[in-house]
């Protein structure tokens, strides 16, 4: 049973414009939602988290949004680099575990 | 961050057979997990390997086709058995980090992709 979902699976946007990427979960408990960004050969690392008790967090170039009662967040990226390139993963959490459950990804193109 | 090395990357293998893959942090780290990607889905969590004590398994997943050691607080195996081309799939370690602004978060080594004919 899928708790995490990322509808779209890939992305293309023009260098410099806003990337948002979107991930909607089925679980109202879950406590933390955290992005991932994946390059081709290499591990997931992590970017961005969120608490649920936040609507908001920004860290550079990176913003995330919750919206709980929609049970939706969003990762927006601005501007948008060549480098952003990368499948994004959007993964959810429980207090005090560290077992995460992920969306399936979105590969994000950046065009220059 | 934790540095993780896996090996192998990538390989090939025959049906019927078993493989085992190693994972080696550079700091010594109390969990470990291990996770599975599937062509085109999202990562799943196989198991926890907790260093003296047997691996916990996550639903659907069982130690006879997906043993692991956990020796020491720097290393542990996993070994996918009896290989059917159902477990074509990059597998990847992961280890607990840091906490950021409460969320745990988990470092993941670059993973093993296995394909099996």
């Amino acid at each position: 049973d899928q708790q995490v979902k990322q509808n779209s699976p890939s992305l293309s946007v023009q260098e410099g414009r806003i990337s948002i990427l979107n991930c909607d979960y089925t679980n109202s408990m879950f406590d933390y939602f955290l992005w991932y960004k994946k390059y081709p050969a290499e591990g997931p690392t992590f970017l961005i988290s969120i608490s649920s008790i936040k609507d908001k967090n920004e860290d550079g170039r990176f913003t995330v949004f919750l919206n709980k009662s929609a049970k939706h967040l969003s990762l927006h990226i601005v501007p948008s680099q060549p480098g952003d390139s990368a499948v994004y993963f959007c993964a959810a959490s429980y207090i005090n575990d560290y077992k995460l459950s992920f969306g399936a990804g979105t590969t994000v193109t950046v065009r220059a | 961050s934790a540095v993780i090395s896996q090996k192998p990357s990538r390989d090939i293998c025959q049906r019927g057979t078993s493989l085992t893959i190693q994972c080696q942090v550079d700091s010594q780290v109390t969990m470990m997990f291990w996770y599975r990607q599937q062509p085109g889905q999202s990562l799943t969590l196989i198991a926890t390997a907790n260093q003296g004590s047997e691996a916990t398994y996550e639903s659907g997943f069982v130690i006879d086709k997906f043993p692991i050691s956990r020796p020491n607080l720097t290393f542990s195996t996993l070994t996918v058995s009896n290989m059917s081309p159902e477990d074509s799939s990059i597998y990847l370690c992961s280890v607990e980090d840091r906490r950021d602004s409460g969320a745990n978060v988990l470092t993941f080594g670059a993973g093993s992709r296995l394909t099996v004919l």
